[in-house]
């Protein structure tokens, strides 16, 4: 069973260009959690989704962020108009259906370098 | 708001030393509380969960206790080894139902001299 799958693992920008950060999540788990580590802080949670669904985005910036995770395909962390302080690594994390009780699996992260 | 802090910001021991790692938490709420490793350029692997209702869960050479009347965890590294070098997180689920965020501590740096 393949663990959380992330992409790119590595990603380069210009101001003003577009992040686009995939998750797949493990085999069989329908929720997702995307943080963001900004350099030499710890993790904050930006937003939970689930197939379809944002169930809550409260740490998600106001503005030129947004996330999807459809019905097929991988969830998408997407940011609009990069600025340099949107470098930081990008972690996405799964769990199966049942809630409140297990632990999160986290993907090895997308490390986004605004230049 | 719960905040979550772990104190020391790093730590160096010698190697075969015994030591602890220390996470205090705000709102003693929670539905658990997890110990996470991460290895510089990597992603985050879960070293050991604890549920509200337990206090504490052992692995190997790891032992993590939760005490949450005083909002504190503590993470136990026995015979410590330099593959122990690492960043150690602790995190915590809050109890209100849908609301499945972890809140993690900045971490302690940790560093096994050989």
């Amino acid at each position: 069973n393949a663990g959380v799958m992330q992409n790119p693992r590595h990603l380069v920008r210009r101001r003003g260009q577009e992040a686009r950060l995939r998750c797949s999540p493990m085999k069989g788990h329908s929720h997702v959690y995307w943080y963001r580590q900004l350099p030499e802080e710890g993790l904050k949670f930006m937003v939970y989704l689930q197939k379809e669904n944002i169930i809550d985005e409260s740490g998600m910036p106001k503005e030129r962020f947004s996330a999807e995770f459809p019905k097929e395909g991988p969830s998408i962390l997407r940011i609009q108009q990069v600025v340099r302080g949107d470098s930081a690594a990008y972690f996405c994390a799964s769990s199966p259906d049942r809630i409140s009780t297990d632990t999160q699996y986290f993907g090895p992260g997308t490390r986004l370098t605004v230049l | 708001k719960q905040e979550v802090t772990q104190i020391p910001a790093a730590l160096s021991v010698p190697e075969g030393e015994n030591l602890v790692l220390n996470c205090s938490f705000t709102d003693s709420a929670i539905y658990n509380l997890q110990w996470f490793r991460q290895d510089p350029g990597k992603g985050l692997t879960s070293l050991l969960l604890i549920q509200s209702s337990q206090r504490e869960q052992t692995s190997g050479r790891l032992n993590a206790s939760l005490d949450k009347s005083s909002g504190r965890s503590t993470l136990y590294i026995a015979a410590s080894q330099p593959g122990d070098s690492a960043t150690y997180l602790c995190a915590v689920k809050v109890s209100n139902f849908g609301n499945e965020k972890l809140t993690f501590g900045t971490g302690t740096r940790l560093t096994i001299i050989p």
